[in-house]
C-alpha cells in the first residue's frame, strides 16, 4: 500500500540533544512537507521541499533542519537550538508543489517529548 | 496576508444533531479552499475541497459550499454520528516569495459527539 510512513511514533529527547524524525513515502511524490502542532494553534510549516536537494524554510524553521537526499525521504533534525520542542510533528507530501492542485498526504505523526 | 479563520471549539453534539463548523478566509483572488480531518492519534487527512467560487464540496455526509461574497467556507453535516468525533481544520493555499505554494490551516475545531 502506497502512503507515508513517520517514524519513531514517540520519541523522548534530552536536554541539549539533537533527535531526528524520519518521513518516508513511497507515493512518487515530488513534494514533502514538515508541519509543527501545538493544541490550539493548529498547524505550522517547519520546512518543504519541492524537489531532491532543494527546500525552502517555512513558518518557524529556527532550531530545525532537513535533508533532501532522496525523492522518497525528507527527515526532519529537532537541534538543540530549539529551546520547546514538546509537539506533535505531521510529514506530508503532495504530487507537486501546487497546493490548490495537489492534495496534501500526511503521515500518522511523531509525537516528541523533553525529558 | 492570506488567512483562514475557524469557529473555537470544543463543539459537543449528540448523535443525529446538525453540524456547523464556520470557517472564513482572507486572500487575493479566489483561491481552492479544503477542508481536512485528524481522527484521534493519526495525521490529517482531505475530506472536501472546491477549487472556485460557488463550488460545492461533499464527502461523508459533510458539505462545504465555497461562497465569496461572505469570504466564507463553512463545512455542515446533517446528522453526526459518534465516529465524525475529530478535529476538523479549514486550509487554503498561499504562493510563497519562492513561488512555490504552502497551505495555511486554521486552528481547528474539536468535535466531539455523544450516543
Amino acid at each position: 500500500d502506497g502512503g507515508i510512513t513517520q517514524s519513531p511514533k514517540y520519541l523522548f529527547r534530552k536536554e541539549g540533544q539533537n533527535v531526528t524524525l524520519s518521513c518516508e513515502q513511497n507515493l512518487n511524490h515530488d513534494a514533502m512537507y514538515w508541519y509543527r502542532q501545538d493544541p490550539g494553534q493548529g498547524l505550522r510549516l517547519i520546512y518543504y521541499s519541492q524537489i531532491v536537494n532543494d527546500f525552502q524554510k517555512g513558518d518557524i524553521a529556527e532550531g530545525y533542519s532537513v535533508s533532501r537526499e532522496k525523492k522518497e525521504s525528507f527527515p526532519l533534525t529537532v537541534t538543540s537550538a530549539q529551546k520547546n520542542p514538546t509537539a506533535f510533528y505531521l510529514c506530508a507530501s503532495s504530487i507537486r508543489g501546487r497546493v490548490d492542485k495537489n492534495i496534501q498526504y500526511f503521515g500518522a505523526g511523531t509525537r516528541l517529548s523533553v525529558l | 496576508g492570506d488567512s483562514v479563520t475557524q469557529m473555537e471549539g470544543p463543539v459537543t453534539l449528540s448523535e443525529e444533531a446538525f453540524l456547523t463548523i464556520n470557517c472564513t478566509y482572507t486572500a487575493t483572488g479566489y483561491p481552492s479552499l479544503f477542508w481536512y480531518v485528524q481522527y484521534p492519534g493519526e495525521g490529517l487527512q482531505l475530506l472536501l475541497k472546491a477549487t472556485k467560487a460557488d463550488d460545492k464540496g461533499s464527502n461523508k455526509g459533510f458539505e462545504a459550499t465555497y461562497r465569496k461574497e461572505t469570504t466564507s467556507f463553512h463545512l455542515e453535516k446533517g446528522s453526526v454520528q459518534v465516529s465524525d468525533s475529530a478535529v476538523y481544520f479549514c486550509a487554503l493555499p498561499l504562493l510563497t516569495q519562492g513561488g512555490s505554494e504552502k497551505l495555511v490551516f486554521g486552528k481547528g475545531t474539536k468535535l466531539t459527539v455523544n450516543p
